[in-house]
């Protein structure tokens, strides 16, 4: 199993630019859920879903969607970058939340 | 809403010397993870606690959950250079279903 597989692993974006950052898993987890790190600051949930079908927003959702078409794949889409969404972006994935989350390597944004 | 808190930010240990980290709810948890990051790394999944007063041992780390299922505490004992790392607590309370809120961690810095 690869388990959680994130692309890409660094990316840098104009202000204004839209990107979309892939996340993949193969354990047939139903909960997948993206956080941004920043400095002092710990994972902050930006958006979860506890299903194929099913999201919704966590504490920072704002410039950010999501979707999940299928249980595999929960890609995050940057609508219009902004410098403050520079950060290290993690997806993770669980059984469900109940269980232990498994994380991606990451993905580092910067956004000038 | 609900918050997580972890003290201390930062902790410097003599390697050898024996230390702990602190972390507390705002509300009730379900739940408590714990996750360990290694510089440049993701998050990986040390423990759960779940039940009230709970304790649990991984060698030389001693992981306990609140009688209120408010706090929890990790001790490491004999700090050795592989326990240099933040580590986090994350927790999941009935009032915000679906959803993991993680402490900001403590950064272990260890001087042999």
């Amino acid at each position: 199993n690869a388990g959680v597989t994130q692309t890409p692993k660094f990316q840098v974006l104009k202000t204004g630019q839209s990107m979309t950052l892939q996340c993949a898993q193969d354990m047939n987890h139903e909960y997948m859920s993206w956080y941004r790190q920043d400095p002092g600051m710990g994972l902050r949930l930006i958006h979860y879903s506890v299903g194929a079908g099913i999201t919704d927003q966590g504490e920072v959702p704002n410039g950010y969607n999501v979707s999940r078409s299928t249980t595999e794949d929960f890609p995050l889409r940057l609508l219009s970058a902004a410098p403050s969404q520079t950060s290290v972006y993690f997806c993770a994935s669980s059984r469900t939340l109940a269980y232990e989350q498994y994380f991606g390597p990451g993905t580092r944004l910067t956004v000038t | 809403g609900q918050q997580v808190m972890q003290i201390p930010q930062y902790q410097h240990v003599q390697e050898g010397e024996d230390f702990t980290t602190y972390c507390n709810s705002s509300t009730t948890l379900s739940n408590i993870q714990w996750y360990k990051q290694r510089p440049g790394g993701h998050p990986v999944f040390l423990i759960q606690l779940v039940k009230s007063g709970e304790v649990k041992k991984q060698k030389r780390l001693t992981f306990q959950f609140g009688e209120a299922k408010k706090n929890s505490s990790l001790h490491i004992t004999a700090t050795q250079t592989t326990d240099v790392g933040t580590y986090f607590c994350a927790g999941q309370s009935a009032d915000s279903w679906g959803k993991l809120q993680f402490g900001a961690g403590t950064q272990v810095v260890v001087t042999p």
